[in-house]
């Protein structure tokens, strides 16, 4: 039971254009979520996170949207770099105290063209 | 200011054979996680301390796997009789309980079984 997907395997954007990652969740208990960047062979780095009582969280080129009637979030990087070629995965948690799993979809592949 | 610290980084052994992780968290981090990683999929939780405590462990952990965490320090996580399907990236993370959800993660450790 994948709670947390996203669909798009893969994805290629010009560099100084918009890139746009999207993830969908399917338990509406989830109330914190978090954006990691992946480089092969690396752990995963965070990037930015939002909170369920926010729809927008920004930080520099990155910004992170988040539609709870649609369970649906995105992670929107302004210009896209060639440094931001990786994989994104989206994260998701529930602030139930004892609950500290975070579970993760199955990653974006990013490929900045210059 | 040093991050998560993970060892050996790669390791390959023939199945049957038993294997150790470390893993040193960012210093006064009192929660430690240790994720699973496998080609095309997301980081899977596998369990976590608080302190020494070992609070929760995912059905994914089978008998054959340990972790541990003495003195609330360093974890390790041990594999015994190790299988091919063991085969992946063991990730570790740390955070600070109260300084909110984001957890960050170390290098991570390749294991290949042969």
């Amino acid at each position: 039971d994948q709670q947390v997907k996203q669909n798009s395997p893969s994805l290629s954007v010009q560099e100084g254009r918009i890139s746009i990652l999207n993830c969908d969740y399917t338990n509406s208990m989830f109330d914190y979520f978090l954006w990691y960047k992946k480089y092969p062979a690396e752990g995963p780095t965070f990037l930015i996170s939002i909170s369920s009582i926010k729809d927008k969280n920004e930080d520099g080129r990155f910004t992170v949207f988040l539609n709870k009637s649609a369970k649906h979030l995105s992670l929107h990087i302004v210009p896209s770099q060639p440094g931001d070629s990786a994989v994104y995965f989206c994260a998701a948690s529930l602030s139930v105290r004892g609950n500290e799993k975070l579970t993760f979809g199955t990653g974006t592949r990013l490929t900045i063209i210059p | 200011d040093t991050g998560v610290s993970q060892d050996p980084r790669h390791k390959i052994t023939k199945r049957g054979q038993n294997v150790t992780f470390r893993c040193d968290p960012i210093s006064e981090h009192n929660r430690l996680y240790w994720y699973r990683q496998t080609l095309g999929q997301g980081p899977e939780f596998l369990t976590y301390f608080q302190n020494e405590a070992q609070l929760e462990k995912s059905r994914l952990l089978s008998d054959r796997f340990s972790a541990e965490r003495p003195k609330g320090s360093f974890s390790t996580l041990e594999i015994q009789r190790t299988e091919q399907g063991d085969s992946a990236m063991y990730l570790c993370a740390s955070r600070l309980s109260g300084s909110g959800n984001t957890i960050y993660f170390g290098e991570g450790s390749w294991l290949t079984v042969v």
